[in-house]
C-alpha cells in the first residue's frame, strides 16, 4: 500500500461546479498535511497547509480527518485556471520528510 | 529573481556520460533536496541534506550522489546516466522552524534526457 493515495483522475468538470479530491495516508503518526498544485511540466507550488482539523482560503477548503486519515480538498466555483494537478502531501516528524501522492488531474471545460 | 534555481533546465545527453544538475538558492534554508519525477509515479526523493555536513539517501539513490558545497547549493550527480534516468528533476528547500514549518519551495525543475 502507498504511504500517500490519490485518486489520479482525471476529473473533468464544467466551469463554476464543485469539485472535491480525497486523499488517504497510512502513518497514523504524521503531523502536517498540504496541498500542493502543479501546472503541466512546472514546479509543484504551495496551495494549502493543513496543520489542525482544516484551513479555508477563498474557493479552496481543505479538511484533515486524523480519525480515518483522510485529507479532502474541496474546490468551489470551478474556474478555468484551476486546471492543473493537485498533489497530496504529508510531512514525517520522524524523517523531516515529505511524501507526496501521485497526483489528481483537473480540467475544468468552458 | 526566484528564490530556488536549477540549472541545466534541459538537458540531452547519452548512456554512460556524467551529469550534473545545479541547485542554488536565496532562502537561507538549511534544509535541501532532490526528487525526480516520473509520469504515474509522482515525486519520489533522491537524496536530502538537514545542513551541509549531512547528506542522506532517500527512496530511490541508487546511480545518484550529491555534493552539498555550501548552505545554497546542492548538486545532483550521475554519474554514469542510462536511459530510465530519463525524468524531470526538482530541487526543494525547506526551513523546518520557519513561519511555514515543514513547506518546501521547488525550483523549476530539470528536464533531463538519456538516449
Amino acid at each position: 500500500r502507498k504511504e500517500v493515495e490519490q485518486d489520479p483522475g482525471p476529473f473533468n468538470v464544467p466551469e463554476g461546479a464543485t469539485v472535491a479530491f480525497n486523499c488517504t495516508y497510512s502513518n497514523s503518526a504524521s503531523q502536517s498535511f498540504f496541498w500542493y498544485r502543479q501546472d503541466c511540466r512546472k514546479e509543484p507550488k504551495l496551495l494549502m497547509s493543513v496543520y489542525s482539523s482544516g484551513n479555508e482560503d477563498g474557493r479552496f477548503t481543505a479538511q484533515l480527518n486524523r480519525a480515518s486519515q483522510y485529507i479532502s480538498l474541496l474546490i468551489r466555483d470551478s474556474k478555468l485556471s484551476d486546471s492543473a494537478t493537485y498533489l497530496c502531501v504529508v510531512y514525517h516528524p520522524n524523517t523531516g520528510k515529505l511524501i507526496f501522492g501521485q497526483g489528481t488531474t483537473l480540467q475544468v471545460k468552458p | 529573481d526566484a528564490d530556488v534555481t536549477q540549472t541545466p533546465r534541459n538537458r540531452i545527453t547519452k548512456t554512460g556520460k556524467r551529469i550534473m544538475l545545479e541547485c542554488s538558492q536565496t532562502k537561507g534554508h538549511d534544509r535541501m533536496y532532490w526528487y525526480r519525477q516520473d509520469p504515474g509515479l509522482g515525486l519520489r526523493l533522491i537524496y536530502y541534506s538537514f545542513d551541509v555536513k549531512d547528506i542522506n539517501k532517500g527512496e530511490i539513490s541508487d546511480g545518484y550522489s550529491v555534493s552539498r558545497q555550501a548552505q545554497a547549493k546542492f548538486s545532483l550527480s550521475l554519474e554514469s546516466a542510462i536511459p530510465n534516468q530519463t525524468a524531470l528533476y526538482f530541487c526543494a528547500t525547506s526551513d523546518p522552524g520557519g513561519e511555514a514549518k515543514d513547506t518546501q519551495y521547488f525550483g523549476p525543475g530539470t528536464r533531463l534526457t538519456v538516449l
